[in-house]
């Protein structure tokens, strides 16, 4: 079945500091893999997608993602946080297979982000 | 500008009170989508479609109902609203398959069902 499992529900970290959320997923063909931001009162931002080639992958506002195969992960991270960056991050899996998930996105439980200034 | 609106934004409504949250998208998308989000539970898709007249159910679609008749709208029908639809609900649409196109959300539409 397919499954995003992000393990840390909420993470602090101070202004500066650097970040890794992580994201592990389970899916039957090649996954495309996401991360999207959801701001306090907002919807949700893609960040960054991977779907084949280079398995580090660069998105907005400085962040990039690793995608390992071999441990079926696809952290989030990032050098140095912003205050800006709090809030909630969601991983996501996805694919192009025919079958019967052709269409569908599935979501992690998301991260909450929270940076102490 | 490129975006997906939904109205109304927030909504506080009776239980049995029939319904509809709008979606619509400027961007001539083929897939659309609707979620719900629910503290600790992250977005569980309710129906999407990929092309007009082609909806299929989500994780989540009892108790909801969709149409798509034309591309750019995606209205959600709650025909008999309860409690447990209180909820904020997200639309969201892409270029192609929902699957692996990044896919924009709309700002989304806080239901309160009494």
């Amino acid at each position: 079945a397919q499954s995003v499992t992000q393990p840390d529900i909420h993470i602090t970290v101070s202004e500066g500091a650097s970040l890794e959320l992580r994201c592990n997923y389970s899916y039957g063909a090649t996954p495309y893999l996401f991360w999207y931001v959801q701001s306090p009162g907002q919807g949700l931002q893609l960040l960054l997608k991977y779907f084949s080639g280079d398995t580090l992958v660069q998105g907005i506002k400085g962040f990039e993602a690793e995608f390992k195969r071999s441990q079926s992960s696809f952290n989030l991270r990032k050098p140095s946080v912003h205050w800006s960056d709090a809030a909630e991050y969601f991983c996501a899996v996805g694919g192009d297979d025919r079958g019967s998930t052709l269409g569908r996105l599935y979501f992690g439980r998301g991260t909450q982000l929270t940076v102490w200034p | 500008e490129a975006q997906v609106t939904q109205n109304p934004r927030y909504l506080i409504t009776v239980t049995g009170k029939k319904l509809t949250v709008t979606c619509s998208q400027n961007m001539n998308h083929e897939y659309m989508s609707w979620y719900r989000q629910d503290p600790g539970l992250g977005l569980r898709q309710i129906y999407y479609s990929m092309n007009v007249e082609v909806t299929d159910k989500g994780d989540v679609p009892e108790g909801y109902k969709v149409s798509r008749k034309e591309k750019r709208n995606f209205p959600l029908i709650l025909e008999s609203p309860s409690p447990n639809q209180t909820s904020l609900y997200f639309c969201a649409s892409s270029l192609g398959g929902g699957g692996v196109s990044g896919q924009f959300f709309g700002p989304g539409t806080r239901l309160t069902v009494l």
